[in-house]
């Protein structure tokens, strides 16, 4: 059974700071991998996505991801108090229509 | 454009009631799915359609029953409904497969907030 995990939280970030948030898969048959944002009483919204071994960057983003240790990691710099989400990762299998399979989330705060 | 529609966006019904949920695409996408999310957890998958034909079924309840009418359209049909099927029902749509990225990008709708009385 597929597994995602991610430290619930509460993670609080003073604003300006970089947050750094983590998420362990077990699958390592494992090929595209997620962030979404989503905040109270909303839908996920996606804001990063990453496929290959490294660093990809989007504005403050940076996704991390290291297939052998499977691990995904998401950066936000310059944290604003707009960033205060729940922050969720995904994983899923090989290309082709399959579910993803969300880790818990990490609630984030950003301190004004 | 990268939106899904959901429609209606609050539903509360009995649990005699039928009822359905409807989301709408017009991104091209060929997948298309549906979750379910209680409140402060993740998104559950409930339904995976490929190329308007269902290909993976989470092993959900009969009292659920989806349909996709075309590549655009996907409904969720409800039918004698317990009070703990209540949540956020969420449509989310992708590429099938988008070169040099494998599994396309699922894009997410507003959901449905269904409460079951």
């Amino acid at each position: 059974q597929k597994e995602v995990e991610q430290n619930s939280g509460p993670l609080s970030v003073p604003e300006g700071a970089i947050a750094s948030l983590n998420c362990t898969y077990s699958d390592r048959g494992s090929q595209s991998f997620f962030w979404y944002r989503q905040y109270s009483g909303k839908s996920p919204e996606l804001i990063m996505s990453i496929y290959s071994n490294g660093d990809k960057e989007d504005g403050r983003f940076t996704a991390q991801l290291n297939k052998a240790s499977q691990y995904v990691s998401l950066l936000i710099r310059d944290s604003q108090p707009s960033d205060s989400a729940t922050y969720l990762c995904a994983v899923k299998g090989g290309g082709g229509a399959d579910g993803l399979t969300f880790g818990k989330g990490t609630h984030l705060i950003i301190q004004p | 454009d990268t939106e899904v529609t959901q429609t209606p966006k609050h539903l509360v019904m009995g649990m005699t009631n039928k009822k359905s949920l409807k989301c709408e695409q017009h991104m091209g996408h060929r997948a298309m799915y549906w979750y379910k999310q209680k409140a402060k957890k993740p998104p559950e998958l409930m339904f995976v359609y490929s190329y308007e034909k269902l290909s993976i079924n989470e092993s959900v309840p009969s009292r659920f029953s989806p349909e996709c009418p075309n590549s655009s359209l996907l409904n969720l049909h409800l039918h004698a409904l317990q009070p703990e099927d209540s949540a956020l029902y969420l449509c989310a749509s992708s590429w099938i497969y988008v070169p040099g990225q494998g599994a396309g990008e699922q894009y997410f709708g507003p959901g449905t907030r269904l409460t079951v009385t």
